[in-house]
């Protein structure tokens, strides 16, 4: 299995800051990485696709990039709505694996 | 407007078993792939099974391969998970997933929950 891995596990900011979180893939995945933001009792929502490609509907402060086996998501202006959790995922082949995810708090 | 609306889970013995099913609607059901995607009490995600729209082809982690079936029904539209052999490491909030073709996933179900226990 592809093992993912995500840092830092949690991350305290404030409005306004630029944070970046970190996903590296224990073998190369190309450009098949997603990024998604879960909230509390909630499911998953996916922010990025093929490493940099933006959802439908995400606000454009959030942006990824990487390729291989290092990855980045970067929320610019972070806003309070933005305070959740974030998971990278591989989807190289059907048997995904996903990062431990990050929890971005308020600092 | 694309729905997917899981039920079926509950409270289980160790041992037991459980069927979900995930009823789809607001899009060509036949026309994509569907996944399976679990998370256990504040713990991350994790996937367990998917099945692709041509062929039938079906995956699964390992940690449920030989214990649970992934299946589709095209007619009613519906994606099922049955789950045997359940143990207390399969309590989790299992999600149902429409495959995005071009991205692993374009919408989700709210998830219900199964409690091995």
């Amino acid at each position: 299995d592809i093992l993912m891995t995500q840092s830092p596990s949690t991350l305290s900011a404030s409005v306004g800051d630029r944070v970046t979180i970190t996903c590296r893939a224990s073998q190369s995945i190309s450009s098949y990485l997603a990024w998604y933001q879960q909230k509390p009792g909630k499911a998953p929502k996916l922010l990025i696709y093929k490493a940099s490609n933006l959802q439908s509907g995400v606000p454009s402060r959030f942006s990824g990039s990487g390729s291989g086996t290092e990855f980045t998501l970067t929320i610019s202006n972070l806003q309070p709505d933005d305070f959740a959790t974030y998971y990278c995922q591989q989807y190289n082949s059907y048997w995904w694996t996903f990062g431990q995810g990050t929890k971005v708090e308020i600092k | 407007e694309v729905q997917l609306v899981e039920s079926g889970g509950g409270l289980v013995r160790p041992g037991g078993s459980l069927r979900l099913s995930c009823a789809a609607s607001g899009f060509t059901f036949n026309n994509y792939a569907m996944h399976w995607v679990r998370q256990a009490p504040g713990k991350g995600l994790e996937w367990v099974s998917s099945m692709s729209f041509i062929g039938g082809s079906t995956y699964y982690a390992d940690s449920v391969k030989g214990r649970f079936t992934i299946s589709r029904d095209s007619l009613k539209k519906t994606l099922h998970l049955q789950m045997n052999s359940l143990r207390a490491e399969d309590t989790a909030v299992y999600y149902c997933a429409k495959d995005g073709s071009d991205r692993p996933v374009d919408y989700w179900g709210q998830g219900t929950l199964v409690t091995v226990s």
